[in-house]
């Protein structure tokens, strides 16, 4: 079965700017959740949905944000965009979230700020 | 959220067993013992996950300490595939943990495997 499908693979931002970013989940995986990884802080959970309801939050500032539609495709957005926030972001998704049987991640955007 | 501590590295020779430890002294009663690993230019992939039995699947094998302060991933005959760094991670499956919900990475362990 198709798995995790993040798209663009790659985008170059300039500062200031804002980008949507997009997760297509496994197909009847309810729960999509978004990673941010750099070299410097790692993997950090920014968010999760389920059902089109954001479930949990992590420690980011608002300008990030996300939503997810009724067929459980998921969109991030990041507005202002700053030189730190250049990284890959990583969407995961699972059945029902929560980490109840795993979760299957992407193979993520790689955003670059200039 | 509960910390785990893991070896920042680690070596094994191919065909050979590999035992990747990590200690949780903090864990809570609701926390279960995920391990995902990530290989070069991937997203983390998820390799086992456990509460206070021993698990076992296809990838690997997974060995939690009686107290539950520690657990240790067995990868039973590395293979190059295998070369990755490894997470452990404690996640809640049950509302009111503070892990509950979200994956928590650490640093992992890079695990090289030698031909």
């Amino acid at each position: 079965k198709a798995g995790v499908t993040q798209t663009p693979r790659y985008l170059i931002k300039t500062r200031g700017q804002q980008v949507t970013l997009s997760c297509s989940p496994i197909s009847g995986h309810r729960s999509v959740s978004w990673y941010q990884q750099t070299p410097g802080q790692g993997l950090q959970f920014l968010f999760e949905y389920f059902s089109e309801t954001q479930r949990n939050k992590g420690n980011f500032p608002g300008r990030f944000s996300g939503r997810q539609f009724s067929n459980s495709r998921s969109e991030m957005n990041v507005s202002t965009l700053e030189l730190g926030d250049s990284a890959l972001y990583l969407c995961a998704s699972s059945l029902v979230g929560q980490g109840v049987g795993g979760y299957t991640f992407g193979s993520g955007t790689r955003l670059t700020v200039v | 959220d509960a910390k785990t501590t893991q070896p920042n590295s680690m070596e094994s020779n191919e065909e050979e067993p590999v035992h990747l430890p990590c200690n949780h002294s903090t864990i809570s009663g609701t926390d279960y013992i995920h391990w995902y690993r990530q290989l070069p230019s991937q997203g983390p992939e998820y390799v086992i996950h456990g509460l206070t039995s021993n698990v076992n699947n296809r990838m690997a094998s997974l060995a939690i300490a009686e107290d539950r302060k520690s657990s240790t991933l067995i990868l039973h005959r590395a293979t190059l595939r295998d070369a990755a760094v490894y997470y452990c991670i404690l996640s809640a499956l049950t509302a009111g943990g503070t892990s509950y919900g979200k994956l928590t990475f650490g640093q992992g362990t890079i695990l090289t495997v030698h031909p």
